[in-house]
């Protein structure tokens, strides 16, 4: 069983849609949360950060994580078609190696 | 440059051959990543310096890949005598500290086909 796992969708929801992005996790030590969003042959692109437990928001974009269920989710309001790309949970740990682990990545589509 | 650059953007080898690929990250950061990305994955840590040492290269999969950071800047990871199953997206990442509270930022990749 993987370190973090996420459902590789493909979602497709209309424009203005709610678009609500899971992942579970099964390391306690993680403590630093990232959304990253990832177009076609293109790297990795921080979205959100966070640390430990708690709800963070910017713009259409609000990251929660809930440790006590080893949980994470990011929500897009208003999504956009240009939000179409494939969204990747990451995680690392407070102290030592600060290598990230990923989930599996969620692609994505926003149909006009 | 302003973020991270690597080259070249796409390779192609023949199985047996070895290959380099370049990582330049953002100017100033210290930490440097090296990740494997195969099709419709995440992205897998191979290995991490901190200035010009290599402090962890647990994920690197074989005794094949190498990797090299000698001035605290550029880094190459080098594949030798590739296998077909070396084919992926490799991506380098950099960030500003040494601590897990900074982010990582990611440049395009390579995309290494191995025939």
């Amino acid at each position: 069983q993987k370190e973090v796992e996420q459902d590789p969708g493909p979602l497709s929801v209309p424009e203005g849609a709610i678009v609500s992005l899971n992942c579970t996790y099964s390391n306690s030590a993680f403590q630093y949360f990232m959304w990253y969003r990832q177009y076609s042959r293109k790297g990795p692109e921080l979205l959100m950060y966070t640390y430990s437990s708690g709800n963070k928001e910017d713009g259409r974009f609000t990251a929660q994580v809930d440790k006590s269920s080893k949980y994470i989710s990011l929500f897009i309001r208003d999504s956009q078609p240009s939000d179409s790309a494939t969204y990747l949970c990451a995680m690392s740990e407070f102290q030592g190696a600060q290598k990230l682990v990923f989930g599996q990545g969620t692609r994505l589509t926003i149909n006009p | 440059g302003a973020g991270v650059s690597q080259s070249p953007r796409y390779k192609v080898a023949k199985r047996g051959q070895d290959v380099a690929l370049r990582c330049d990250p953002i100017s100033g950061h210290v930490s440097l990543f090296w990740y494997q990305q195969a099709l419709g994955q995440g992205p897998e840590f191979l290995t991490y310096f901190q200035n010009e040492a290599q402090l962890d290269k647990s994920g690197l999969p074989s005794d094949r890949f190498f990797a090299e950071r000698p001035e605290g800047s550029v880094s190459t990871l080098k594949i030798q005598r590739t296998q077909q199953e070396d084919s992926a997206v490799y991506l380098c990442a950099s960030s500003a500290g040494t601590h897990s509270n900074q982010p990582q930022h990611f440049g395009d990749g390579t995309r290494l086909s191995i025939l």
